[in-house]
């Protein structure tokens, strides 16, 4: 996956239960980013974090919740508040010296 | 606001052919302008990328130009063969240091 591991590859999700996604990079990349992809559709961004301990809200981060206690990591929790979560999570990080994103392989979430 | 428009949204060409994806952006302060491409059910792949110091970049079959006046930029793909069909996203970034991205271009190469 190029540095950047994203887990589990598919998820299945119960209705009213939150999961975590998991993101963790070894570029040594300052600023991660969360992404959500639904069938035929472009990439929109929940969350992103450019420093540990700090990340700010994209434009659809209702209904998701992140963290970003180390510089390696930055887990995405898919919360109950999210009505229609089912859809490809892209992980990407990036370092502020350059400008380029690396993306994860991605998870695949599905309500059951 | 930030935002960027992608256009065709879907493009099929024969084998061999020419293909042009463009993209318009909001912002005049934006400095990058990176392509990446999709297959079905994989990551996003870097492919070519621009800053706004240059007016075109090219990378054997792969070609991107930048017209910071009229805030639009383009991806030509020559010789289009069949492993080209994928989906393309055009992004630009913004100040706050994050990529806002085109809807994607479906391009179809038929043999």
């Amino acid at each position: 996956d190029g540095g950047i591991t994203q887990s589990p590859k598919y998820l299945f999700r119960k209705e009213g239960q939150n999961v975590t996604l998991s993101c963790e990079q070894n570029l040594n990349h300052d600023a991660m980013y969360w992404y959500r992809q639904d069938p035929g559709q472009g990439l929109r961004l929940i969350y992103y974090s450019q420093i540990v301990n700090d990340f700010q809200k994209g434009d659809i981060a209702e209904g998701y919740s992140v963290s970003r206690e180390k510089k390696e990591s930055f887990p995405l929790t898919v919360t109950s508040a999210q009505k229609n979560p089912t859809a490809f999570y892209l992980c990407a990080s990036s370092a502020t010296s350059e400008y380029g994103y690396t993306f994860g392989s991605g998870t695949r979430l599905t309500v059951v | 606001g930030e935002n960027v428009e992608q256009h065709p949204s879907t493009l099929s060409v024969q084998e061999g052919d020419s293909a042009v994806i463009k993209c318009t952006y909001s912002d005049s302060a934006s400095n990058y302008f990176p392509w990446y491409k999709q297959e079905l059910g994989k990551r996003p792949q870097l492919i070519i990328d621009i800053r706004s110091n240059v007016g075109e970049k090219k990378d054997q079959r792969i070609a991107v130009t930048l017209n910071k006046t009229a805030k639009h930029f383009s991806l030509h793909i020559t010789e289009t063969q069949p492993e080209d069909s994928a989906v393309y996203f055009c992004a630009a970034r913004y100040n706050t240091d994050k990529l806002i991205f085109g809807t994607g271009t479906r391009l179809q190469v038929f043999p």
